[in-house]
């Protein structure tokens, strides 16, 4: 069975500068795609990144870059020069190609910004 | 391009009693999966609806179901509510084409069961 593990529980980033968030999984499936979204408190999960298990490059969107490193089955988030509206919860979720459009994530780790 | 919409946004309802959550996907958009979140197991899937047929399920009673329309717009059900069914109920709306694949969220059901 799939797992998604994010053993950051919380942490605390200074305004302007960059934060990882760590996120490793745990799949047989050699086809998969991994996500990172950002949950702020309405609720509302907002997507990131997406990387596939493929996908030669490391993904970047913006200030977001994902650390892929598939041997180490591990899939860690860069948010670059953080800002105040980065302060939210952040998912690591997978999907396998085997399970349709199930996503599964992770628990979730709780970033503050400081000014 | 609207996004997901989900009605309505907060509900209380007691224990014993049925609820009905709305999702309306993105146009075009023929896949809707449903989520619970909560703070102890955090986002758990429920089912998934592909057509107006469920396609993939979750480990979730019986009294949590789904439905989907020829518009595609889902509903999901639970019934003979619990406290531990309170909760954010989360749908997605995903897409896949030549360019992979995705999934938009709405902004979620905050179910309260007193």
């Amino acid at each position: 069975a799939q797992k998604i593990t994010q053993t950051q529980p919380g942490m605390f980033v200074q305004e302007k500068e960059a934060v990882t968030l760590d996120c490793t999984y745990d799949t047989s499936d050699p086809s998969y795609g991994l996500f990172w979204y950002k949950q702020p408190s309405s609720g509302e999960m907002i997507f990131l990144i997406y990387q596939g298990s493929y996908d030669q490059q490391n993904a970047t969107e913006g200030r977001y870059s994902l650390n892929f490193q598939k041997a180490r089955k591990s899939a860690n988030l860069v948010i670059s020069a953080s800002q105040l509206g980065d302060s939210a919860m952040y998912f690591c979720a997978m999907r396998l190609k085997a399970a349709g459009n199930k996503l599964t994530f992770g628990g979730g780790t709780r970033v503050l910004v400081k000014p | 391009k609207a996004g997901v919409t989900q009605t309505p946004r907060y509900l209380i309802k007691t224990r014993g009693q049925q609820v009905t959550l709305s999702c309306s996907p993105i146009s075009g958009h023929r896949s809707v999966s449903w989520y619970q979140q909560t703070p102890g197991q955090g986002l758990q899937f429920l089912f998934e609806y592909f057509s107006e047929t469920q396609r993939n399920k979750g480990n979730f009673p019986g009294r949590f179901s789904g439905r989907q329309f020829s518009n595609s717009r889902s509903e999901m059900n639970v019934s003979t509510l619990e406290l531990g069914d309170s909760a954010l109920y989360l749908c997605a709306s995903s897409w896949t084409g030549d360019q992979g694949y995705g999934y938009t969220f709405g902004s979620g059901t905050r179910l309260t069961v007193v």
